[in-house]
């Protein structure tokens, strides 16, 4: 099984709709990464949890992190086109690497 | 804005033949990473570089990928010979040291026929 769970595995939401992706671990988390990639490109830095309970917003992403369930929430206030694409979270481990997850596709729909 | 460079975007080889692929990390990163990533899954860690020294190449298949970076700055990582199951994203990530943020590049798309 997967070290990092991430669901939905896809998910389309009409522009404007508010959404959530979700991951989960099945080992100690020491933090939690997120990352947005679009369709054959790099990925791009969107946030950073290390503490439980910890939450940090850009614009119209949420993230939190909860530290006893092992599990980190996205959340997408008021969807719009340019949110498309995959999300993928990544956990610290605690030796300088990541791992990550399959990721999540997102599709928002006019 | 510093950005880590990637080159080539594409690449399409015949299987047995030799690739390479360049990574320029942003200034000053002294962490480099070289990951794989396969369509519909997440990125694998194949390398990892503190300045010119490897820390992880544990996943890394040695007997035909190698992984350079001899002066602490730019690296190079090379398939001899290409497989049929060596297509996938190659991508490059850097960062300021271990546990650093880490910052990717735009990958390379190797097609092997």
């Amino acid at each position: 099984s997967q070290e990092l769970e991430q669901s939905p595995q896809s998910l389309i939401v009409q522009e404007g709709k508010n959404l959530t992706i979700n991951c989960t671990s099945s080992k100690t988390l020491y933090g939690l990464y997120w990352y947005k990639q679009k369709y054959g490109e790099g990925l791009i830095f969107l946030m950073m949890l290390q503490k439980g309970g910890e939450e940090k917003s850009h614009e119209k992403i949420t993230a939190k992190l909860d530290e006893k369930k092992q599990q980190s929430s996205l959340h997408i206030t008021a969807s719009q086109p340019r949110h498309a694409g995959i999300y993928l979270c990544g956990a610290d481990r605690g030796y300088s690497t990541l791992t990550f997850g399959k990721g999540t596709m997102l599709l928002v729909s006019p | 804005e510093a950005e880590v460079a990637q080159s080539p975007r594409y690449k399409i080889t015949e299987k047995s033949q030799a690739v390479a692929f360049w990574c320029d990390p942003i200034s000053g990163h002294a962490t480099l990473y070289w990951y794989r990533q396969i369509l519909g899954q997440g990125p694998e860690l194949l390398v990892q570089f503190q300045d010119e020294s490897v820390v992880d190449d544990s996943q890394l298949p040695k007997d035909r990928f190698s992984a350079e970076r001899l002066k602490g700055v730019d690296s190079t990582l090379k398939i001899q010979p290409a497989e049929l199951g060596d297509s996938a994203m190659y991508l490059c990530a850097s960062s300021l040291g271990l546990r650093n943020i880490q910052f990717f590049g735009p990958g390379t798309r190797l097609t092997v026929l």
